[in-house]
């Protein structure tokens, strides 16, 4: 299957801190790309979906001005966790779309202190 | 929306014993419906899906049907391993290109005993 590379893989931030999540499609091209969260022993959250050269669409409740995503190219989207609070520590996930599967990166962890 | 519901939240099998895991999802317009696998601190990866224009699929021990009428699909393990031990979510889509976004269901929890 296709290879989707997100890095870093875990980070511990002070609060009030910007946090800068990368992902990549490494062996295909993604217009789309899904940016999720996932809270322990739960689901996939979806929290936007981000397109090649356009302004990424954020699910109800999710605030864009706080997760700020950019997607460049067809081979990565860019996520980054503004103003980081303790609250905001999370499990995030990408996920890039070869048309209908959606492959997905390892996460990242993100530890807010 | 969407809305894709899946239970239980665990399930213990005895190795080599099946193990069937159902969702159900709410919209009829919904026509792909894959499932990943997670193991522990990894990512999702897809295991096998299926589209509404068929009602069975499957690839060596995994086994997907799907029952449109009754709007629900599930995911038959056979011979079960302690390698085939982990978290499988459910999802259901609109195929509508490359923005078809995914409902996951809440995943449940496969342990099989050796």
């Amino acid at each position: 299957g296709a290879v989707v590379s997100q890095h870093p893989s875990w980070v511990i931030c002070k609060s009030g801190t910007s946090v800068k999540i990368e992902c990549r499609s490494l062996d295909f091209q993604a217009t789309t790309m899904f940016w999720y969260r996932q809270f322990p022993k739960q689901s996939l959250m979806l929290m936007a979906t981000s397109n090649e050269g356009s302004k990424a669409t954020y699910e109800q409740g999710v605030e864009k001005d706080k997760f700020l995503i950019n997607h460049a190219s067809l081979t990565l989207s860019t996520l980054t966790v503004t103003s980081a609070h303790p609250e905001d520590s999370s499990f995030y996930i990408c996920s890039a779309t070869d048309d209908p599967i959606q492959y997905f990166g390892a996460g990242t962890r993100l530890s807010v202190l | 929306g969407e809305n894709v519901e899946q239970h239980p939240s665990t399930l213990s099998v005895q190795e080599g014993d099946s193990a069937v895991i159902k969702c159900t999802y709410s919209d009829s317009a919904s026509n792909y419906f894959p499932w990943y696998k997670q193991e522990l601190g990894k990512r999702p990866q897809l295991i096998i899906d299926i589209r509404s224009n068929v009602g069975e699929k499957k690839d060596q021990r995994i086994a997907v049907t799907l029952n449109k009428t009754a709007k629900h699909f599930s995911l038959h393990i056979t011979e079960t391993q302690p390698e085939d031990s982990a978290v499988y979510f459910c999802a259901a889509s609109i195929e509508t290109g490359a923005n078809s976004k995914l409902t996951f269901g809440k995943g449940i929890t496969l342990s099989v005993r050796p």
